[in-house]
């Protein structure tokens, strides 16, 4: 069955550092998500994605976060100073459609900010 | 406001057993979902219940919806050691996010 795969499983960053996190969504998805899970709270939507866009973005996505897909297959996540908060599982999720479809997730970048 | 709150917050029961987890939210909603993460993987969708449907069936999985209560909840029956897992609703309101709730911890004892 096709997956999601998300690379780091686990990165470590010096906090002010930019990090980019990596995702490969599921090859005939057109819809990504980012979501983050600080360490006992729950799953928190970032970002959504479609056409080249950013088609809807929380409140925790400010300046310092950005998303792009540089070609076919890849969907990032860029955070461009990182502060000891941004310290979470970030969850990318693909869909086939925007509406009625469940939303496929990857296992996760641990993201460690000292 | 917190949307998708599940309770109990955990459970722990025998294998064999049903177990049964609720949802409450307080927005109106396109459908509502239902995903498990197992300890320090992803999330798993499960089952996706429309706001017109009032009970859904996925093996042994058993959803029900009711939107007047703004509730939902799922059922395992016949547990599993293996069903051992958080388990989360989320609800979508024809956006393009997903609202989860804190989850409820099953513990299924073999």
């Amino acid at each position: 069955e096709p997956e999601v795969t998300q690379t780091p499983s686990h990165q470590v960053t010096q906090m002010g550092q930019e990090v980019i996190l990596r995702c490969v969504p599921i090859s005939n998805h057109l819809y990504f998500y980012w979501y983050r899970q600080i360490l006992g709270q729950k799953v928190e939507f970032l970002v959504s994605f479609y056409n080249n866009e950013i088609s809807e973005k929380s409140e925790i996505f400010d300046d310092q976060f950005s998303v792009e897909r540089p070609d076919g297959s890849n969907f990032t996540l860029k955070i461009r100073s990182t502060k000891l908060e941004d310290s979470a599982m970030y969850f990318c999720a693909s869909s086939e459609q925007r509406i009625v479809q469940p939303q496929h997730f990857g296992d996760g970048t641990r993201l460690s900010i000292l | 406001s917190q949307q998708g709150e599940e309770d109990p917050q955990a459970l722990s029961i025998q294998e064999g057993e049903n177990a049964t987890m609720n949802c409450s939210y307080k927005t109106s909603i396109n459908n509502l979902q239902w995903y498990r993460q197992n300890s320090g993987r992803g999330l798993v969708h499960l089952i996706l219940i429309r706001s017109n449907e009032r009970e859904k069936h996925s093996g042994r999985l058993r959803v029900t919806l009711d939107t007047s209560k703004k509730s939902s909840s799922l059922l395992i029956t016949a547990s599993r050691a293996a069903d051992t897992a958080s388990y989360f609703c989320a609800t979508d309101n024809a956006g393009n996010m997903l609202t989860f709730g804190g989850g409820t911890r099953l513990m299924v004892k073999p």
